[in-house]
């Protein structure tokens, strides 16, 4: 079955640190990839995604994500961490089979000043 | 700007009560998705509808049932709430079946 991995369910990092939110997935065929974000009390808010092309995507507010096949993970990263980054952060990717997403558990970020 | 919202924000009712979630799109989506987000689980699949009056069971569908009547509206139906489905309600759209999903506020139920 296929699954979604996102390494430490919490990462604690200084501002200006990089920030490095590890995913890991298991699919048959290359998958869409997608990173969200989660704020207290809100919806999720798409960060990037990886689909076809490029495999270095870069999405909203500094971050960017690589996708390596060979490693079947699509790790995120900021080069300079901000407070208002600290939020929950989900890994998704697309079934092989239907419609929907598969979604990681989460990791929240907390960024210290 | 894609605009999904959730009829309420927080909600509280007593177990074995009939409880409604609404949940409308604006962008015309064909896909439209119910999770609940329970701390350390993530985001699960409870149902989803890629047409009106069309749908199909997602993870974990029990207790759970769905109507779509309209392309923009999608409901989410607790035909007998119970403790355990205390949880946050997620509703997402899409315009493809794999492409990125556009989500609500989400409403934070609790049932006593």
């Amino acid at each position: 079955a296929q699954s979604v991995t996102q390494l430490g369910s919490h990462v604690s990092v200084s501002e200006g640190a990089l920030v490095l939110l590890r995913c890991n997935y298991s699919s048959s065929v290359p998958p869409y990839l997608f990173w969200y974000v989660q704020y207290p009390n809100q919806g999720l808010q798409l960060l990037l995604k990886y689909t076809t092309g490029a495999t270095l995507v870069k999405g909203i507010n500094g971050f960017e994500a690589e996708f390596k096949k060979s490693e079947t993970s699509f790790h995120l990263t900021k080069p300079s961490a901000h407070m208002s980054d600290a939020a929950e952060y989900f890994c998704a990717v697309s079934r092989t089979a239907g419609t929907a997403l598969i979604f990681g558990k989460g990791t929240t970020l907390s960024v210290s000043s | 700007d894609v605009k999904v919202t959730q009829s309420s924000r927080y909600l509280v009712k007593r177990t074995g009560e009939k409880v409604f979630l609404e949940c409308v799109q604006d962008m015309d989506h064909e896909n439209m998705f119910w999770y609940r987000q329970d701390p350390g689980l993530g985001l699960r699949l409870i149902y989803f509808s890629y047409d009106v009056k069309m749908k199909e069971k997602g993870d974990i569908p029990e207790g759970y049932s769905v109507s779509r009547e309209k392309k923009e509206r999608f409901s989410l139906i607790l035909e007998s709430a119970s403790t355990n489905q205390t949880s946050m309600y997620l509703c997402a759209s899409s315009l493809s079946r794999v492409g990125e999903q556009y989500f609500g506020p989400g409403t934070r139920l609790t049932v006593t």
